[in-house]
């Protein structure tokens, strides 16, 4: 069983478009983050989302935005997309405080 | 601010050892990661440490932590060209979300 699975796996897709990405974790972790991946392989925390609190890293665009229906998903939604918002994003989860977080296979975003 | 700094490249031959560095700033860091990203892959966490903890070793793999220097450093005993990926150092403090290095690629030649 797949512990964290995004979909889709690849997303391309025009600028000004609004797009989602699914996030889903089977793991009973109360905690969900959302990962950007640049074309460099850096790795930035965009978002962490328990059912208490919702932490933005300050530097996110608020065309992005995180939504959670429920404990077991965090889905990505992005408005108004620009060219630079092409990478690949990873969603991950893990029990509340610092242990380890298990991460889905990314979602390689394209906006031409 | 926090950071995590590595080395970006390392090259090694297959059976060799091969050993990754990391250097972290935030003294309250708890808890230190390894991950490792092969191509088109999403993120494989290899072994974490605790900051308490000098060493911890996992099959062929060997973690160190120097915490009054702040240096992490991964070492894969026997490396197999499979090896070859991306290996991120991550770090966290408690409850916290973690902050990544920008990964050191391993290449592994036969």
């Amino acid at each position: 069983d797949t512990a964290v699975s995004q979909t889709p796996k690849y997303l391309v897709t025009q600028m000004g478009n609004d797009k989602s990405i699914k996030c889903e974790q089977n793991l009973g972790h109360d905690t969900m983050y959302w990962y950007k991946q640049d074309s460099k392989k850096f790795l930035k925390i965009m978002f962490s989302y328990n059912n208490k609190e919702l932490i933005i890293n300050e530097t996110v665009p608020n065309r992005f935005s995180p939504k959670s229906p429920d404990k077991a998903h965090l889905n990505l939604h992005i408005n108004s997309l620009e060219l630079g918002d092409s990478a690949v994003y990873f969603c991950a989860s893990s029990q509340t405080g610092p242990t380890e977080a298990f991460f889905g296979q990314g979602t390689r975003l394209t906006v031409v | 601010g926090e950071d995590v700094e590595q080395s970006l490249f390392l090259s090694v031959r297959e059976g060799d050892s091969s050993v990754i560095n990391c250097t972290y700033t935030d003294s309250s860091s708890t808890y230190l990661y390894w991950y490792k990203q092969e191509p088109g892959a999403g993120l494989q966490l290899l072994t974490y440490i605790f900051s308490n903890m000098d060493m911890k070793q996992d099959q062929r793999l060997t973690v160190l932590l120097n915490k009054k220097d702040k240096h992490l450093s991964l070492r894969i005993a026997d490396t197999q060209t499979g090896d070859s990926a991306i290996y991120f150092c991550a770090e966290s403090a408690e409850y916290s979300t973690l902050t990544f290095g920008k990964g050191t690629m391993l290449l592994v030649s036969p």
